[in-house]
């Protein structure tokens, strides 16, 4: 069965300290792979999408890689209104978007 | 341009009530999703619609949940009778064409719903 994890569960970040979550799928068909944020009390909100190994993606402080196993969503001097719940999903051939559980985010300041 | 409008917010049940929830998908977009998301979990997909028609269902719980996609807009999720494992948050998603490169299948959700039940 196709997986989608990610690491680490929790993350705790002084305001300004860069870092990286990852999120590793089972190679079998992968389609894109896409990297949502959620807030507390709200739905995702779509970030990035990547197709191909060695694909990046940048949009402010956060870059988003990808491999042929694994994706890393790279934050760069985070202020507190990063945090969140940061999701990926993978989609593969044949099916539909898997979620990973999401890695949750605090920055403090 | 307005976003996917999910309603209601919230609702608070008494298990083996029936309680059903509503989707409208960004105008344009002909695939809906919805999905179950449990607190500390991702987003588990439930039924998957193209226009009016259902794609994917393979992980609904088809003894007490159903949808449909009347005329191919908004959408209506219920479930009847609800159980206490059913207390999520249902998130409504739309896309204009999966199964394409570029944007076109990137899915956007809307708010959710969160149900309880007690």
């Amino acid at each position: 069965e196709d997986q989608v994890t990610q690491s680490p569960e929790a993350l705790r970040l002084q305001e300004g300290e860069s870092s990286s979550l990852n999120c590793s799928y089972t190679v079998s068909g992968l389609r894109g792979l896409f990297w949502y944020r959620q807030d507390p009390g709200k739905g995702p909100e779509f970030l990035f999408t990547l197709y191909s190994a060695g694909e990046e993606k940048e949009k402010e402080r956060l870059k988003a890689t990808l491999t042929k196993k694994e994706s890393f969503l790279h934050i760069t001097a985070p202020k507190p209104e990063d945090s969140a719940t940061y999701l990926c999903a993978v989609n593969y051939y044949g099916q539909n978007f898997v979620f990973g559980p999401g890695t949750r985010l605090s920055v403090l300041p | 341009e307005a976003g996917v409008a999910q309603s209601p917010r919230y609702k608070i049940i008494e298990k083996r009530q029936s309680v059903a929830f509503w989707c409208n998908p960004i105008s344009g977009h002909a695939t809906l999703y919805w999905y179950q998301q449990i607190l500390g979990q991702g987003p588990k997909l439930l039924i998957q619609f193209q226009n009016n028609g259902v794609v994917d269902d393979s992980q609904l719980p088809k003894d007490r949940f159903s949808a449909e996609r009347l005329k191919g807009v908004d959408s209506t999720l219920k479930i009847q009778p609800a159980k206490l494992e059913d207390s999520a948050v249902y998130l409504c998603a739309s896309s204009l064409a999966p199964g394409t490169s570029g944007s076109q299948e990137t899915q956007y959700f809307g708010p959710g719903t969160r149900l309880l039940v007690l």
